[in-house]
């Protein structure tokens, strides 16, 4: 079975760089796509960008020149989101994406990430 | 850019009863290699979105078949044959053609 488990720091200051990780277990991620999605308080879900087997990027247009996706270990990938403001206060999601990236089917719990002064 | 929008947004309806959920994409999603990628996702209160249907039409394993999709090109459909309380959330459908998104979410609950 797999599954997903994202980690980060829950409060991050204006202007600064916002970190979160995502540990898989039962895959790796040297297989499929793997994906971040997020979702402000009360709203609907924004797809974020995604990370290829291979390495290759994908992201929001929206969020493009803020954003890095990388790999970390077989079991681990990360997401930088730079310069955040009030408005990047969500919950963060990762998800598998199989069929070229086109299908999410494996989501985390998703980690709450603020930010403010 | 692809815009998916679903209606209706709130959607009350008694136990028992059916429920349909419509999402509209603003151009077909048929992908160059022939397969429509919308996806249906259930988000119940307090947890992370779940998916239901793939392909317009394929359920995913353990979910219930009183939930079927359907549709083609732009129109898409999301039923449920008999609403049970497991069932209150909100439901969103996504679309993989191009830098991937979602619709604004349609809230079911119980009249």
């Amino acid at each position: 079975q797999v599954q997903l488990q994202e980690s980060g720091p829950g409060l991050v200051k204006p202007s600064e760089t916002l970190t979160v990780t995502c540990t898989v277990s039962g895959d790796y991620v040297s297989s499929h796509f793997w994906t971040w999605i997020r979702q402000p308080p009360g709203k609907g879900l924004e797809w974020i960008g995604h990370i290829s087997d291979y390495g290759e990027t994908n992201y929001n247009p929206s969020l493009k020149s803020r954003v890095t996706l990388s790999f970390d270990t077989s079991k681990r990938f990360s997401l930088k989101l730079s310069s955040v403001t009030t408005a990047d206060t969500a919950v963060y999601y990762c998800a598998r994406a199989i069929g070229s990236g086109r299908e999410l089917d494996y989501w985390g719990q998703g980690t709450l990430i603020a930010v403010s002064s | 850019d692809v815009v998916m929008t679903q209606s209706p947004l709130s959607l009350p309806v008694t136990l028992g009863q059916p429920a349909s959920i419509s999402c509209r994409s603003s151009q077909s999603l048929v992908y160059s290699d022939g397969n429509t990628y919308l996806n249906w996702f259930q988000q119940r209160p307090g947890q992370s979105p779940r998916r239901l249907i793939y392909k317009v039409s394929n359920r995913d394993s353990g979910v219930p078949d009183r939930f079927s999709g359907s549709g083609s090109g732009t129109d898409f459909t999301l039923k449920i044959s008999r609403v049970e309380a497991e069932d209150v959330g909100v439901y969103y459908c996504m679309q993989a053609l191009q830098t991937r998104g979602f619709g604004q979410g349609t809230r079911l609950d119980i009249k």
